[in-house]
């Protein structure tokens, strides 16, 4: 039983162009939501968070948004660049933050 | 070092032999996770500890595995009599404190078992 879901395990798109990823969740206790970045062979980078009582934190070109009636949160790129290109995964953490829940992650090709 | 160390970075091994994979996590972050993921798949939640509290091993999947943290700081996670579904991206990572789940990982440590 996934509580996080990525349903899209690739994503392709033209640099400058706006890259949007999605993620959707079951647990309603979830409290945080983050979103690593994976290049080859290294680990998770953490690249923005949320919580769940906000609705959208910006970060420079990369902007998280928080439908929690939904369930549902979304990662906005924009202008995509090449060196996105990467891995994204979307987890979540309660309130006590033992451990991340981690979805499948989606593999972003931004093409020059 | 700067970030979360972890060894080796690759293993090989045969079915049926132990293994022990190493974390050394950022100094001073007390809260340890393992996580594994295996190939094509997102990460599993493994094990967790946190100061000098009792881990939490819920994510284990068997009693082969085991981990053990020392003077809380590196932590070893030790799989037993390895079976060819444990071959998987071992990843370790730490963080200051809990709360909003911010971790910090590890490039962690490809396992192979042949």
């Amino acid at each position: 039983d996934q509580q996080v879901k990525q349903n899209s395990p690739s994503l392709s798109v033209q640099e400058g162009r706006i890259s949007i990823l999605n993620c959707d969740y079951t647990n309603s206790m979830f409290d945080y939501f983050l979103w690593y970045k994976k290049y080859p062979a290294e680990g998770p980078t953490f690249l923005i968070s949320i919580s769940s009582i906000k609705d959208k934190n910006e970060d420079g070109r990369f902007t998280v948004f928080l439908n929690k009636s939904a369930k549902h949160l979304s990662l906005h790129i924009v202008p995509s660049q090449p060196g996105d290109s990467a891995v994204y995964f979307c987890a979540a953490s309660n309130n006590a933050g033992n451990m991340l829940t981690f979805g499948g992650g989606t593999r972003l090709m931004v093409k020059p | 070092g700067a970030g979360v160390s972890q060894s080796p970075s690759n293993k090989v091994t045969e079915k049926g032999k132990d293994v022990e994979l190493r974390c050394d996590p950022i100094s001073g972050h007390t809260a340890l996770y393992w996580y594994r993921q295996s190939l094509g798949q997102g990460l599993e939640f493994l094990i967790y500890f946190q100061g000098n509290s009792a881990p939490d091993k819920s994510g284990l999947p068997s009693d082969r595995f085991s981990a053990e943290r020392t003077g809380g700081s590196v932590s070893t996670l030790t799989i037993q009599r390895t079976q060819q579904e444990d071959s998987a991206v071992y990843l370790c990572a730490s963080s200051p404190t809990t709360g909003e789940g911010l971790q910090y990982f590890g490039a962690g440590t490809r396992l192979s078992v042949l």
